[in-house]
Order: C-alpha cells, then sequence, then structure tokens
C-alpha cells in the first residue's frame, strides 16, 4: 500500500508566486521521519529538508517552510517568492524506525513548473 | 566531505545483454547503500539494500541482482536485460543512524534497454 502520497502531479506557477506541495503519509510507527527531495532536469535526487515525528514545530529556512501536522498526517512544502530554478520534481519520503534509517519510501512526485 | 559516484550516465543496450552498474562512496565508512529504479511517470521503488559487505537485501523480485564486494562499493547486475528493466537507476547512501536519517543519492544511470 501507498505510504505516502502526493496528490498534486503537477503545478504551474510565475515566478514570485509562493507553491505548497502537499504530502500525506501513513504509518504505524511512533518514530519516524519525513523528508523532501528536489529532483532537478539532470535527474539527480537533493536532500532539501527532514523533521522527526516527534517534532511538529514548524521552520523556515531561505524560501523553504515546511508545515507537519500529525494529527492529519500531512508534511506540506512551500516554497516562497519562486524562481525559475525552482522547476524540478518535489519528492516527499518517509523513513520508519522499524526499517533500517535510509530506507525510503516515496510519493509519486510533483512536478513544478515556474515561469518567467 | 561524502561523495557518491554512479556510472555510466547514460547505456543503451540490447535485450538479452549483461548489465553491470557500479556506485562507489568516499568519504565514510561502512555506510547503507541502495539500488533505486525510477521508471516513467517519476515514482521511485527501492530494489536492494545493503548494510555490510556481502549483506544485500531484495525489496522486488525482479531480474536484477546486487552485489557488495567491498565497504563503499556497490553493483547493480543483470545477467539478461528486459525491456522493462528499461529505467533510471539511482544509488544512495546513509549513515543507519536516528540522528542523520536521510539518504544522499548519486547522479543517476539512465538505461535503455533496446
Amino acid at each position: 500500500a501507498q505510504k505516502v502520497t502526493q496528490a498534486q502531479t503537477e503545478i504551474s506557477v510565475v515566478e514570485k508566486e509562493d507553491v505548497t506541495l502537499d504530502c500525506v503519509y501513513e504509518t504505524r510507527d511512533t518514530t519516524y521521519y519525513l523528508f523532501w527531495y528536489k529532483q532537478p532536469p539532470s535527474g539527480e535526487l537533493v536532500f532539501l529538508i527532514r523533521r522527526n515525528s516527534f517534532d511538529e514545530q514548524n521552520e523556515i529556512s531561505g524560501r523553504y517552510s515546511w508545515n507537519f501536522q500529525k494529527s492529519t498526517s500531512s508534511f506540506n512544502f512551500t516554497i516562497t517568492a519562486s524562481q525559475v530554478v525552482d522547476s524540478a520534481v518535489y519528492f516527499c519520503a518517509l523513513s520508519e524506525e522499524a526499517d533500517s534509517w535510509g530506507k525510503l519510501q516515496f510519493g509519486a512526485g510533483t512536478q513544478v513548473v515556474v515561469t518567467p | 566531505s561524502q561523495t557518491i559516484h554512479q556510472w555510466p550516465a547514460t547505456l543503451v543496450q540490447p535485450v538479452g545483454s549483461p548489465l553491470s552498474l557500479e556506485c562507489t562512496v568516499e568519504g565514510t565508512s561502512n555506510p547503507n547503500l541502495y539500488w533505486y529504479r525510477q521508471a516513467a511517470g517519476r515514482g521511485l521503488q527501492l530494489l536492494f539494500y545493503s548494510v555490510g559487505i556481502g549483506q544485500i537485501s531484495s525489496e522486488v523480485p525482479q531480474n536484477l541482482s546486487a552485489s557488495r564486494p567491498q565497504d563503499r562499493q556497490f553493483i547493480l547486475s543483470s545477467k539478461k536485460l528486459l525491456l522493462s528493466d528499461s529505467g533510471f537507476y539511482l544509488c544512495a547512501w546513509s549513515v543507519d543512524s536516528r540522528a542523520d536519517p536521510e539518504a544522499f543519492f548519486g547522479q543517476g544511470t539512465r538505461l535503455t534497454v533496446v
């Protein structure tokens, strides 16, 4: 069964608009991590952020921010003031303590297209 | 700092031919190593992972195999490629640590079986 769901297939925005990517996860573990990765056209997956299950504090890092809510099993990611270089596929991923840390279960990805 | 190298970057192989993709990690010891495949349509699927030399776990039944002959070397192989083996293959490493659970990926190999 799919443990990470990214319902948005593609989001298109104009430069400087904000973009929010949705992620819903499913796990029975009480200890787990959630991640966001970026895949630019070159193909390499780039680690962006992580959050553990015990820390629901939302943070901002530069133009990136995330909203983690255990009550709704959601881990949403926002890019503020988008730029053309933000165009990529973004993946949400889950790693569970019952499994090996580093074994990631990915969502299907959301394609972000930022136009000038 | 740690780096991960994966080669070749692209590969076109005929059906029935063998395959060998190599991945090496530098700057760390005893990493966990992973092979993922990304088929058309973007989904990433874990194929194999290894927690040590000679220790390989397969996540899905398939035409591929993996080996870890050295601590920081991970190889993906096939004796006879199928058309369905086409895809984008990504190697990754991580430390098996609750403090640093993220995985870091190589640049990938785009395999086309013709």
